[in-house]
């Protein structure tokens, strides 16, 4: 029990569809993270929240759009996706401070078709 | 910037073998260090950590001594089994950036452990 949900385990999607990825925390954490993760590649942090705010963006495309309505929820929207963003998609939380570990979900397995 | 370097894989031992992953740091100050372990179709799972200096972090026979001196953290096993078949990552949180409980990861060593 890694107290990191999300939903769903496994999409699969059209480039004209709009979909959500939705991340639950149960752990009191006020970070929160989305990884992408692809074959053969390192992982790659795409968006940071502290507190509900985003502090990072790093240079990810507008074709995915983040959301964190409160600190145990966060969103990932995607819409007019390309082939090459299927990967699998990693939710974590943290406590907002730094020399902390961050704990994962078991992610969304996403094939963009 | 912070950095990790893993020892690149993948890594294929028979079981009761020793195993050891490399890898070494960059960062200023003094990180944390972890190591995590992703079974296949899983997230990471938090293996181990370690917060200062010489301190030793183990968990499931799994052991990694921060080397302040020589910027490492490298993973050990004794005996390893075919369930410990996965892929690790070494990670750091630093004391820097914009981010609180933002992590550096390396780029991930698979195992592959043999009956």
């Amino acid at each position: 029990e890694t107290g990191v949900t999300q939903t769903p385990r496994h999409l699969v999607m059209g480039m004209t569809n709009k979909k959500s990825l939705k991340c639950e925390q149960h752990l009191g954490h006020n970070a929160m993270y989305w990884y992408k993760q692809s074959a053969k590649k390192p992982l790659e942090l795409m968006f940071v929240y502290n507190f509900k705010e985003q502090t990072e963006n790093n240079s990810v495309p507008s074709r995915f759009s983040p959301e964190c309505p409160n600190s145990s929820h966060l969103f990932l929207h995607l819409h007019t996706l390309q082939p090459e963003d299927s990967a699998l998609y990693l939710c974590a939380s943290s406590q907002p401070k730094r020399l902390v570990e961050q704990f994962f979900g078991p992610g969304t397995r996403l094939t963009v078709l | 910037g912070d950095s990790v370097t893993q020892m690149e894989g993948p890594v294929t031992l028979s079981e009761e073998a020793f195993l050891t992953i490399n890898c070494t740091y960059t960062a200023t100050g003094y990180p944390s260090l972890f190591w995590y372990v992703q079974y296949p179709g899983e997230g990471l799972q938090l293996l181990l950590k370690a917060t200062k200096a010489d301190d030793k972090g183990s968990n499931k026979g799994f052991e990694a001594t921060y080397r302040k001196e020589t910027t490492s953290f490298h993973l050990e096993k004794g005996s390893v089994q075919v369930s410990d078949s996965a892929v690790y990552f070494c990670a750091l949180s630093g004391v820097g950036g914009t981010s609180y409980g933002k992590l550096t990861f390396g780029q991930g060593t698979i195992l592959t452990v043999h009956p």
